[in-house]
């Protein structure tokens, strides 16, 4: 399977505890991309990568919130100190950077419950 | 205030009916593009329309961008019960960053056997 692919697929944590997932985009695919999405919305962007460079963040990522892509290739998002408000889906996408109108793949997300 | 409005916002119908969601914007897009997300996944791209007033068809789904690029349409013909899911539209406003999608919150469609 060449898709996108996201690890763990669940996380139950308790509040304050540290967490981190990981996402392995499409191989050639050079950027990448993590979102939110709770319950009855849609995505909600995160942050941004061109290669290893992290070019945007949106203000919802908080100072709690870091994510790399150290080598270009897969990437992580932690979560330091999770809250209850920090439970949702989390996915990620990627795309050629060549692709003009930037349609983006997703993974299958890794759904995360905050006791 | 949520930059793509989708209505309705849930919508249930018998097997054979035909249907149509809107995505509504007050801003123009460069493009949009339509997803469908089934429970416990991420959404699968269906379409991008990048042209106003174009019109593409995949199988017996129709989608419509609007003349001024602020809205899309998507018409399903004789809906079955895998069309089940949501439907997600999306794009980069002009006035944004080319690389953020913003996505409109969805029509929860259910096709009834």
């Amino acid at each position: 399977d060449t898709g996108v692919s996201q690890n763990p697929r669940h996380k139950i944590t308790k509040r304050g505890q540290n967490v981190t997932f990981r996402c392995d985009p499409i191989s050639e695919h050079n950027r990448l991309y993590w979102y939110r999405q709770t319950l009855g919305q849609g995505p909600e962007f995160l942050t941004y990568f061109q290669n290893e460079a992290q070019l945007e963040k949106s203000r919802l990522l908080s100072d709690r919130f870091s994510a790399e892509r150290p080598k270009g290739s897969f990437s992580t998002l932690e979560i330091q100190r999770t809250e209850q408000g920090d439970s949702a889906m989390y996915l990620c996408a990627s795309s050629l950077l060549q692709n003009s109108y930037n349609e983006q793949f997703f993974g299958p997300g890794t759904r995360l419950t905050v006791l | 205030t949520q930059l793509l409005e989708q209505s309705p916002q849930f919508l249930s119908i018998q097997e054979g009916e035909n249907l149509t969601v809107y995505c509504n914007s007050s801003s123009v897009f460069s493009s949009l593009q339509w997803y469908r997300q089934e429970p416990g996944e991420g959404p699968v791209l269906l379409v991008t329309v990048v042209t106003g007033g174009e019109v593409k068809k995949l199988k017996r789904l129709t989608f419509q961008f609007g003349d001024a690029r602020k809205d899309s349409s998507l018409h399903i013909t004789a809906a079955q019960p895998g069309d089940t899911g949501l439907y997600l539209c999306a794009g980069p406003p002009i006035s944004g960053s080319a690389r953020q999608l913003t996505f409109g919150s969805g029509t929860q469609l259910t096709v009834l056997p």
